[in-house]
Formats: C-alpha cells, sequence, structure tokens
C-alpha cells in the first residue's frame, strides 16, 4: 500500500471547518483513499473513502485532487466532539477478500471553543 | 446492531505470563483483523481471517503470539510468556470481503 504523509496536529475552532491534508503521491491507480479517526481510548471509526471522484456523507467531505496524489477530509462544522486522531490511508479494494489497513501516526485534530 | 466487542477491556500480566484476548466480530462477517496500537502511534497489523481461515499472520510479531477462529466467529489472540513490550492496546475489526472494517475497543494490555 502507498505511504501517506499528513500534519502532526492541527487546531480548529468549534463551528468552523477542519481541514485536513493528506499527502499521497505514490498512490496507484487501483488504492483508495480511506479516512479514519480515533477519538481517545476508542477504536478506529471509519470516516469516508473514494477513488477519484469527490465525496460526501453525513461525516465529512472528501476531497481528492486530479492527479490523485492528495485529498482533504472536510469536516464543515467542527465540534468539540471531533477533536481525535485523524488517519488517511490508501488501500486496495479486492473483490472477495479483505485488506489490511496500513495506518501512519495521523493528524491530532484539536476543536477548541 | 451490536457491534465488535472485546473482552477483558484490561488486562494486566505478569512477566511471563501466558493471555487471551477475545474478539467478538459483527454477526455475517467474514473478515476479522487484528491490530497493535502501541502509545502515541498508529495500529499495526498483525493478522487476517477470512472464515476459519486464517489467510495472513505476516504481522505477528514473534512465535508467542497466536490467533485462531475455530468456528468462523469468535477470535480469541492469545500471547504466550508476555514481555514488557507487548504492552500495548489490542485491536479487532471486522468486515464484510470488500467494505468498511468496524474496530471494537480494544484491549488495553499492562505487562509488568
Amino acid at each position: 500500500d502507498a505511504k501517506t504523509t499528513q500534519p502532526t496536529s492541527m487546531d480548529c475552532a468549534e463551528g468552523r471547518a477542519a481541514n485536513l491534508p493528506c499527502n499521497h503521491s505514490t498512490i496507484s491507480g487501483n488504492e483508495y483513499v480511506y479516512w479514519y479517526r480515533q477519538i481517545h481510548s476508542q477504536g478506529p471509526q471509519y470516516i469516508i473513502h473514494g477513488l477519484k471522484n469527490n465525496e460526501t456523507n453525513e461525516m465529512a467531505s472528501l476531497i481528492i485532487t486530479e492527479d490523485r496524489k492528495s485529498s482533504t477530509l472536510i469536516l464543515p462544522h467542527a465540534t468539540l466532539r471531533d477533536t481525535a486522531v485523524y488517519y488517511c490511508i490508501v488501500r486496495v479494494i479486492n473483490t472477495g477478500t479483505a485488506s489490511k489497513l496500513t495506518f501512519g501516526t495521523g493528524t491530532r485534530l484539536q476543536v477548541t471553543l | 446492531g451490536a457491534g465488535v466487542s472485546q473482552s477483558p477491556r484490561y488486562k494486566v500480566a505478569k512477566r511471563g505470563q501466558d493471555v487471551a484476548l477475545r474478539c467478538d466480530p459483527i454477526s455475517g462477517h467474514v473478515s476479522l483483523f487484528w491490530y497493535q496500537q502501541a502509545l502515541g502511534q498508529g495500529p499495526e497489523f498483525l493478522t487476517y481471517f477470512q472464515n476459519e481461515a486464517q489467510l495472513d499472520k505476516s504481522g505477528l510479531p514473534s512465535d508467542r503470539f497466536f490467533a485462531e477462529r475455530p468456528e468462523g466467529s469468535v477470535s480469541t489472540l492469545k500471547i504466550q510468556r508476555t514481555q514488557q513490550e507487548d504492552s500495548a492496546v489490542y485491536l479487532c475489526a471486522s468486515s464484510l470481503p470488500s467494505g468498511q472494517q468496524f474496530f471494537g475497543p480494544g484491549t488495553r494490555l499492562t505487562v509488568l
């Protein structure tokens, strides 16, 4: 799986949008971009994933650049409960068999009042 | 429905003891993963099952680590002769074959 690079930490004011960048310049054509987050003392939680088109769900939006070498996770209105470590992961999806997740050290997002 | 559950949530072992960590995946999820998370680090892959078959155990750090899933549902991760460097959070995740992984809360193992 391709390696990802993320900032170590970021701050965001409550109610503002949090934009978390991720660089994956060696991504392959069949690798998806996944985002998970881990709130303190909990297991990682799936947020969103995409291949090349931008994606949106009830939690967040994912913007992938046209060359697919980087992406941004957007939390449109951050709340204190969004304080967590956010992991950007690239992963091949196989039909029929699952594939492991390769986590880096992620971005620690601190949402403040 | 119920998510992935793990037990115990916390385990303290003396160096040299054997421990067994249990994972109950989401019903119907054929894929099951174990990860190890050291303090301040991201989770690292240990092993993967599809049903009862252990398809990948490349992440197990030593032959003291053993995992099983005999009936394709509940899984147990066993660590023999625990060492201090085994202290970590052990996470279990389950999924459908090509789906997102759902994680349990983890078991925090402390080896004294």
